[in-house]
């Protein structure tokens, strides 16, 4: 059984970095059969995709457009996690954080860590 | 990138009724190869992060009980609970995976009345 536990600080100051953690339990970030993805959710833009990383022979990332300039995502195999880091963050970044797995096969995100509230505010 | 609009945001059905949530994209997201829609519908209930319910538009997950059911193909896409239970109240989501980025729909609140 899947298991994503997240973690880091729910308030950021404007302009500062956003950090998360997944921690990944039951399955190896480095498998061929799994994208990791962070999505988030606030009220004016419902569920938005953010970005992903995923192992096929060598590691590859995937971003939004919409954040694409601020942006990172990394895996840590040491610790069996990734990462989400958000640069320069405004109020408009306030949302819940969630990291996800998908699953290659069926291409469903079939399991989510239980989302942070992330609030960006001085 | 490809939008996906449901119908109607909020619902109101009686215990043991029938519901339907519409979902439409913007544009086919059937995959020829594997003639597959790349459409999945997902449950969220208050402070919990979304539950997969179906994939390939039509496919339950495991565990999910048999009264939620997918269709459609191409752009058109329903979900349908046959019997509303209780535990049913969420918000309801579409999402595709035809294309980079992920979408999802706005979402649909569904209620008992």
């Amino acid at each position: 059984q899947v298991q994503l536990q997240q973690s880091g600080p729910g308030l950021v100051k404007p302009s500062q970095t956003l950090s998360l953690t997944c921690y990944i339990s039951g399955e190896s970030v480095s498998s061929n059969t799994a994208a990791w993805n962070w999505i988030r959710q606030s009220p004016s833009r419902g569920l938005e995709w953010l970005g992903r990383t995923y192992y096929r022979s060598k590691w590859s990332n995937d971003y939004a457009v919409s954040v694409k300039s601020r942006i990172t995502i990394n895996p840590d195999t040491s610790k069996n996690q990734f990462s989400l880091q958000l640069n320069s963050v405004t109020p408009e970044d306030t949302a819940v954080y969630y990291c996800a797995r998908l699953c290659t096969i069926n291409s469903a995100l079939d399991y989510w860590g239980q989302g942070t509230l992330v609030t960006v505010s001085s | 990138d490809i939008v996906m609009t449901q119908s109607p945001d909020s619902l109101a059905v009686s215990l043991g009724e029938r519901a339907a949530i519409n979902c439409k994209s913007s544009q086919s997201v059937l995959y020829s190869s594997n003639n597959k829609n790349l459409l999945a519908w997902y449950q969220q209930k208050p402070g919990q992060p979304p539950k997969l319910l179906i994939y390939w538009a039509s496919t339950r997950e495991s565990g999910v009980p048999d009264r939620f059911s997918g269709s459609g193909s191409g752009t058109d896409f329903t979900l349908t609970i046959s019997s509303l239970q209780a535990e049913d109240v969420a918000v309801y989501y579409c999402r595709q995976y035809y294309s980079a980025p992920i979408t999802f729909g706005q979402g649909t609140r569904l209620e008992i009345k």
